[in-house]
């Protein structure tokens, strides 16, 4: 079946550079998806690239799309203490019969330090 | 401003006594979606709803019903038969389920006491 890792932790230096990772195993995926999720606070949708892409810039964010490897990963630039959250990667794949599934990973921890 | 509304925020429930989380939108999506949280866990599908009268099992239906009854309205009821109903429940919507974005309410915490 889909299945959608993640790491579960990952703590960098404010003002350095943050890469989360993301694998998934289902070919026929069409958008990659980031969440942030703040404490106790719902999911924010961050960015998506479209399958056919393989990179996608926003401000301080990139997303890389390695399709061959089903490796997706989330730079964040310049990381501040504000973007201490838990990422989600998610995926949404065609399951046929007109019907699409969208799984999620477990969520990466990111914490920032002053 | 266009979103998704869930009500209340906080819940504590005895235990042996139904709840219904309350979710609006007011996006005109046609999809709508509940998820559990756990502490440290993932997102796992509750139930999900592709269109108003109609809505299908999700990975841990057991112990929950729902019902969408308008477009705009997707409330969730966590029953007595929920073994472990404590858990952050999200709600979520997306324009059709035919591979759109999905956006997500605040949450709303269930502390069964």
């Amino acid at each position: 079946g889909e299945d959608v890792e993640q790491s579960l932790f990952l703590s960098v230096r404010e003002g350095d550079s943050s890469v989360i990772n993301c694998t998934y195993t289902d070919s026929s995926s069409t958008y990659l998806y980031w969440y942030k999720q703040e404490p106790g606070a719902g999911l924010q949708l961050l960015t998506y690239i479209f399958s056919n892409m393989d990179m996608k810039q926003d401000q301080r964010l990139t997303v890389l799309l390695n399709k061959k490897d089903k490796h997706l990963s989330l730079r964040i630039a310049d990381t501040q203490t504000g973007d201490s959250a838990i990422y989600f990667c998610a995926e949404i794949a065609y399951s046929g019969a007109g019907s699409y599934q969208l799984t999620f990973g477990k969520g990466t921890k990111l914490s920032v330090i002053p | 401003d266009g979103g998704i509304t869930q009500s209340p925020k906080y819940l504590f429930r005895k235990e042996g006594q139904n709840v219904t989380l309350s979710c609006e939108q007011n996006l005109n999506h046609d999809a709508m979606y509940w998820y559990r949280q756990d502490p440290g866990q993932g997102l796992r599908l509750i139930y999900y709803s592709q269109i108003v009268n109609d809505f299908q099992k999700g990975d841990i239906a057991e112990g929950y019903s729902v019902s969408r009854e308008k477009k705009e309205s997707f409330p969730l009821t966590v029953t007595s038969a929920q073994k472990n109903p404590t858990a952050f429940y999200l709600c979520a919507s997306s324009r059709t389920s035919s591979g759109n974005t999905i956006y997500f309410g605040e949450g709303s915490w269930l502390t069964v006491v």
